[in-house]
């Protein structure tokens, strides 16, 4: 079966300070991988996804940044955090057509900046 | 205007109640749509496709109304593991976000 592993599941950074969020995925090949980030009260915002290795498609300019150097693995970074950083972000996975419906989240990470 | 919108709540209902949530779309072209159900600081879990005739699985039942553009979830004989937030989405297929979240309507089952 497949599963999605995400880490850390909580992070307290400083403004300035850099970041990284693995995600990896077990038990399929060639997934479409996305990063998504929940702010409080609004809801989940695309930030990043990729349809392959090196392939990453984002839309709105921000400050963080996102890599996929092997199959079943996704990185989220940023150089400098910024407050409006703060957030929930999840990575999630499907299959298929990059409009197929269904998303695999994992677990999360609550990232604080302060 | 949002493009997906949900009542937040929260919906504090009894053990056994019957309780429905609302959402409505903005966008005329969406073309399918979801339930998640989102535990406090967990992720989002499908909970069911949302189809035009309507459809159920077990104490939920979910209804699609394209004129109206509202979707609606109805959760019967509520149990205290029904507490959750509920996520309406909706996939319009264009555009760089093709799944659009709402906010979530949260639920609150008490004994």
């Amino acid at each position: 079966s497949q599963t999605i592993h995400q880490w850390p599941a909580t992070l307290v950074q400083p403004v300035g300070s850099p970041l990284s969020l693995e995600c990896t995925v077990e038990g399929t090949s060639n997934p479409n991988l996305y990063w998504y980030r929940q702010a409080a009260g609004r809801g989940l915002q695309l930030l990043f996804y990729s349809v392959g290795i090196g392939q990453i498609s984002s839309e709105v300019p921000q400050n963080l940044s996102a890599s996929r150097p092997q199959d079943r693995q996704f990185i989220l970074s940023s150089k400098k955090l910024l407050l409006s950083d703060s957030g929930f972000y999840l990575c999630a996975w499907n299959v298929g057509a990059v409009t197929s419906e269904k998303l695999f989240f994992g677990s999360g990470t609550q990232l604080s900046v302060l | 205007r949002k493009e997906v919108e949900q009542d937040p709540g929260p919906f504090n209902v009894p053990e056994g109640a019957t309780v429905a949530f609302n959402c409505t779309y903005s966008n005329s072209a969406s073309q399918s749509f979801f339930w998640y159900r989102q535990d406090c600081r967990k992720e989002p879990k499908l909970l069911m496709s949302v189809y035009s005739s309507g459809n159920e699985d077990g104490r939920f039942t979910a209804q699609l109304n394209r004129a109206s553009q509202y979707i609606s979830l109805l959760i019967r004989d509520s149990k205290l593991s029904d507490s959750a937030t509920y996520l309406c989405v909706v996939n319009r297929n264009t555009g760089f976000q093709k799944l659009v979240f709402g906010t979530g309507t949260r639920l609150l089952v008490s004994p």
